[in-house]
């Protein structure tokens, strides 16, 4: 398995455009996290996925923030508009329970 | 939900010296415990990790102690190397998956 894929590796997008964020968790990992990460505030998490269905948002900033998990293979993060604050490293990691988490190599965003 | 404290926030030691990091926690059911490493620009990656029925694991220079009692767990790093300097993170896993604050460690060759 090639792990936990993640694309775009960097977007730079500019304020006010949709950003969409795609990962592709291990096969056979029931468990998706999405995680923001920033100096800042550090490695926050924003929504998690249990075989395929949300389980808990309230990590999600806000409404401009959506995810979905349309099948096991696949989970898209997006943002509409982005905003520069929403800056940072967005990682993925698929989890199969009790075991460690897989995280991607993260999206670097850049919104100016 | 579980909430997971991490200290220090930074730490420096010296080369050779060692170093430690605590992680508490509030879910009495929580039952892994692992530890990751970033580095500048990667992604965190495990290092150890512990599970509820076990106090103390080790693996070379670094070890886990858990105290589930205190609700508490620390990653201990003995004879520091320049390699070691990175940020840590604690995590807690029982009906989620929490991360700590973090630790920017920097060894002071």
């Amino acid at each position: 398995d090639a792990g936990v894929i993640q694309s775009p590796r960097h977007e730079v997008t500019e304020m006010g455009q949709e950003v969409t964020l795609r990962c592709k968790p291990i096969s056979g990992h029931d468990y998706l996290f999405w995680y923001r990460q920033t100096m800042m505030r550090g490695l926050e998490l924003l929504i998690y996925f249990n075989n395929n269905v949300p389980i808990d948002d309230s990590g999600m900033p806000e409404d401009r923030f959506s995810a979905k998990m349309p099948n096991a293979s696949f989970s898209t993060l997006k943002i509409q508009p982005s905003e520069p604050r929403d800056s940072a490293v967005y990682f993925c990691a698929s989890i199969m329970v009790g075991t460690e988490a897989f995280f991607g190599q993260g999206t670097r965003l850049t919104v100016v | 939900g579980e909430n997971v404290e991490q200290h220090p926030s930074t730490l420096s030691v010296q080369e050779g010296d060692s170093a430690v990091i605590k992680c508490t926690y509030s879910d009495s059911a929580s039952n892994y415990f692992p530890w990751y490493k970033q580095e500048l620009g990667k992604r965190p990656q495990l290092i150890i990790d512990i599970r509820s029925n076990v106090g103390e694991k080790k693996d070379q220079r670094i070890a886990v102690t858990l105290n589930k009692t205190a609700k508490h767990f620390s990653l201990h790093i003995t004879e520091t190397q320049p390699e070691d300097s990175a940020v840590y993170f604690c995590a807690v896993f029982g009906n989620q998956f929490y991360f700590g604050t973090g630790t920017s460690l920097t060894v002071i060759p």
